[in-house]
Formats: structure tokens, C-alpha cells, sequence
């Protein structure tokens, strides 16, 4: 596609439901990356997958949290158990290998926003 | 590991004053160097980059050089707009880190007429 979509824009749910947020990355991107921001701070990295290899996982606050991606395409981002602590915006980001390396940078998608209730 | 340190913000500047929003960062291989923008209820947009030492990334009015000695990539603008109020964010991505970017907390720059 264009560009970086995710879905839901927006979703509120009850504490204790599990959610899933989902990121469609620009075609042919290799890496994407999951990263909240909690309302007034900055990014806080969750988790990257990069291409075959093995994701790295070390931001995922706790054993609730869990994502998965198919191949280079369609990333999720799973959520158990929701807590109100939960309560941000997901963004979701994508590059290719070309450019990560040349430093182009990422395609943001507009985030997906969790208010937990 | 790597690291990003930005200046807390908020910035209140009024309209045509200059601008400098500082970045410094931590990083154990060559990093390439980013500032983003985020717009009042919007995505984050890529404003500019630097890839090595030296580079000067420049767009819509802002500058920033990629500092080695100094391990800093401030960002400036000479002449500010209402425009411009946002949340700029500055980053590295690390080449020995699997590129995987790292963002500063972010400075919010609130501009008056």
C-alpha cells in the first residue's frame, strides 16, 4: 500500500478483555516496529521484527504483551488481560532493508489509540 | 546500549523567533540521525536526517548538523511559524544495533502568535 495502515484508530475496552492491534507495513519493507506513547511522553519501543530473523522482543513490558508477524507482510499486537496502564497510542513502523541501512528512516502509521476502562 | 537525551520541554516561543531544540545521544557504532515531527493529532512525520559526520539535514526551514565530536544533533530554525507547534522527537538508528531506532522523550514547541 501507500503507506503505513493500522486498525482500529481507536479502541476502548473494559479491563481484564484482551485486544488485538493490527499494522499492514508498506509492501516490501523488511523491518517494522511497534512502539507506545503514553499521553504526554515520548516513544517507548515494544518489539521488531526484521525480515526472517528471530523478533527482538526486549521491549515488551510484560508477559501480556505479544505480537507476531507473517512473513514481511501483516504485523498484530496482542494485548491480555488489559490494564488501565495499557491506556496509549500503538504506533507502528516500517522501513525497507535499503533503507534502514542508508538511513532513511520509517513510515510511521497514524497509531492505533487503547483506552482501557 | 544507545541512548537519545532531548531538552524537556514545553519551548513557548512567539512567531519569528529562533529556534534550537537540543539532541545528544549515546551510541556504540555509527548511527544515523533523525528528527521527527508530530503534529497536533497526527502521525509521526520524518522531518530530517543526517547519515554521517558533518551532514547538515535540512527541511522546511529547520537545520541540524550531525555533531561526532560533540555527539549531538540540535535542531534549529531561524524564523518560527504558529505553524510549527508540535512535538519533535530526535533519534538514532544504529547499524550495530539492527537499525532499530531509538527516539528521545520528545519536546513540545508551542508557538504564539
Amino acid at each position: 500500500g501507500a503507506g503505513v495502515s493500522q486498525s482500529p484508530s481507536n479502541k476502548v475496552t473494559e479491563k481484564g478483555k484482551d485486544v488485538e492491534l493490527r499494522c499492514d507495513p508498506i509492501s516490501g519493507h523488511t523491518a517494522l516496529y511497534w512502539y507506545r506513547q503514553r499521553l504526554g511522553q515520548g516513544l517507548e519501543f515494544l518489539i521488531y521484527f526484521q525480515g526472517n530473523s528471530a523478533p527482538d522482543k526486549s521491549g515488551l513490558p510484560s508477559d501480556r504483551f505479544s505480537a507476531e508477524r507473517t512473513g514481511e507482510s501483516v504485523s498484530t499486537l496482542t494485548i491480555q488481560r488489559t490494564q488501565q496502564e495499557d491506556s496509549a497510542v500503538y504506533l507502528c513502523a516500517s522501513s525497507s532493508q535499503s533503507g534502514t541501512v542508508l538511513g532513511y528512516g520509517y513510515t510511521f502509521g497514524s497509531g492505533t489509540r487503547l483506552t482501557v476502562v | 546500549g544507545n541512548s537519545v537525551t532531548q531538552m524537556e520541554g514545553p519551548v513557548t516561543l512567539s512567531e519569528e523567533a529562533f529556534l534550537t531544540i537540543n539532541c545528544t545521544y549515546t551510541a556504540t557504532g555509527y548511527p544515523s540521525l533523525f528528527w521527527y515531527v508530530q503534529y497536533p493529532g497526527e502521525g509521526l512525520q520524518l522531518l530530517l536526517k543526517a547519515t554521517k559526520a558533518d551532514d547538515k539535514g535540512s527541511n522546511k526551514g529547520f537545520e541540524a548538523t550531525y555533531r561526532k565530536e560533540t555527539t549531538s544533533f540540535h535542531l534549529e530554525k531561524g524564523s518560527v511559524q504558529v505553524s510549527d507547534s508540535a512535538v519533535y522527537f530526535c533519534a538514532l538508528s544504529d547499524n550495530n544495533a539492527g537499525n532499530m531506532l531509538t527516539f528521545g522523550g520528545g519536546t513540545r514547541l508551542m508557538v504564539k502568535p
